[in-house]
């Protein structure tokens, strides 16, 4: 059954420094997006992106973030200057079609600021 | 501001039982309800949906009510089992987003 992928499974930094996360959405699937979810809280929506844009973005999502498809193949999440609240697990997901119905999700990537 | 609520964080039923996880919403333009299963360090998994216009959903042992008037939801497991422990998470969709519930952990006792 196809998959989304992401790495690393764990990444620690430093606060300040930048981090990308990576995913690998199903090859067929139009739709990207990006969830997280703080130890403990319920996870969250991010972003998701369209036809080579954002198409939403949550008030989380501010100017630390980006997000990019650079080669058809990755869609990755940049986070500068990086906060200890921004330590959590951070989720990719992927959607052939335009409804919620059908998201696959990554097994996701544990980000652990210090 | 919690548009999906799950207002038990945790659950036990002794294994062979049912098993029934609630959720809440307050936003009527939901056009698709939906249940994920996370075990710990996987993402969630997609359980089961149903479409507003519906009020049951089964696919084996799982069984999704919805009751619009009510704005309320749930998940019923017929003869649960130790591997149906985990968080589950009850979601709507709206457009292409979904919302998720903070998450019920189930346990199932032996």
């Amino acid at each position: 059954e196809p998959e989304v992928t992401q790495t690393p499974s764990h990444q620690v930094t430093q606060m300040g420094q930048e981090v990308i996360l990576r995913c690998v959405p199903i090859s067929n699937h139009l739709y990207f997006y990006w969830y997280r979810q703080i130890l403990g809280q319920k996870v969250e929506f991010l972003v998701s992106f369209y036809n080579n844009e954002i198409s939403e973005k949550s008030e989380i999502f501010d100017d630390q973030f980006s997000v990019e498809r650079p080669d058809g193949s990755n869609f990755t999440l940049k986070i500068r200057s990086t906060k200890l609240e921004d330590s959590a697990m951070y989720f990719c997901a992927s959607l052939r079609g335009g409804s919620g119905y059908g998201y696959t999700f990554g097994s996701g990537t544990r980000l652990t600021v210090v | 501001d919690q548009q999906v609520k799950q207002n038990s964080p945790s659950l036990s039923v002794q294994e062979g039982r049912i098993s029934i996880l609630n959720c809440d919403y307050t936003n009527s333009m939901f056009d698709y309800f939906l249940w994920y299963k996370k075990y710990p360090a996987e993402g969630p998994t997609f359980l089961i949906s149903i479409s507003s216009i519906k009020d049951k959903n089964e696919d084996g042992r799982f069984t999704v009510f919805l009751n619009k008037s009510a704005k309320h939801l749930s998940l019923h497991i017929v003869s649960s089992q130790p591997g149906d422990s985990a968080v589950y998470f009850c979601a709507a969709s709206e457009g292409d987003k979904i919302i998720f519930g903070k998450g019920t952990r189930l346990h199932i006792l032996p």
